[in-house]
């Protein structure tokens, strides 16, 4: 069955600070996988998606992501954090055979400390 | 914004009643996507139309849970005698990757 983990559940850096959020995926086959920022009470924004290609993808906000296949990883990262990046940030394989239907990990939530 | 509308944003209710939550798509996407998500935890797959083809559902969609999307536009999700156990945010995606801003339902 498909997973999506993300192994922390809160980060908290400095402004300025580099980021990186970890999400480790279990899937039969390459995943479509996707990284979304979420404010409190707010629908989900598309940061960053990887189809095919080029394993290291550009995202919006200043955001990067890298696809390992060898550690089923999609790591974001961001080299200096601004303190309207604290949100909840998710992630997501998109299953290309049901449908492209997504799994979500359960989110790590950023705080940002000036 | 994503291009993707949902309507109520917000739905207060008692246990016991009907609701019903629409999402508008982005017009040309033929794909839309109804998600649950719960206080902490990431969305939750419910089920999916390929225009007005409901192709999938969840197993966390139960037979009080119905949606339709009627001549491929717009779409429904009706939750007939809520409980409390479905307080969540409803989100809609349009070809799966687009979300709108969500529907929040609380349920007293």
């Amino acid at each position: 069955a498909q997973s999506v983990t993300q192994p922390d559940i809160h980060i908290t850096v400095s402004e300025g600070a580099s980021l990186e959020l970890r999400c480790n995926y279990s899937y039969g086959a390459t995943p479509y996988l996707f990284w979304y920022v979420q404010s409190p009470g707010q629908g989900l924004q598309l940061l960053l998606k990887y189809f095919s290609g080029d394993t290291l993808v550009q995202g919006i906000k200043g955001f990067e992501a890298e696809f390992k296949r060898s550690q089923s990883s999609f790591n974001l990262r961001k080299p200096s954090v601004h303190w309207s990046d604290a949100a909840e940030y998710f992630c997501a394989v998109g299953v290309r055979n049901t449908g492209n239907q997504f799994y979500f990990g359960t989110g790590t939530s950023l705080t940002v400390i000036p | 914004d994503t291009g993707v509308s949902q309507d109520p944003r917000h739905k207060i209710t008692k246990r016991g009643q009907n609701v019903t939550f629409r999402c508008d798509p982005i017009s040309e996407h033929n794909r839309l996507y109804w998600y649950r998500q719960t206080l902490g935890q990431g969305p939750e797959f419910l089920t999916y139309f390929q225009n007005e083809a409901q192709l999938e559902k969840s197993r966390l969609l139960s037979d009080r849970f119905s949606a339709e999307r009627p001549k491929g536009s717009f779409s429904t999700l009706e939750i007939q005698r809520t409980e409390q156990g479905d307080s969540a945010m409803y989100l809609c995606a349009s070809s799966g990757q687009f979300f709108g801003p969500g529907t929040r339902l609380t349920v007293l």
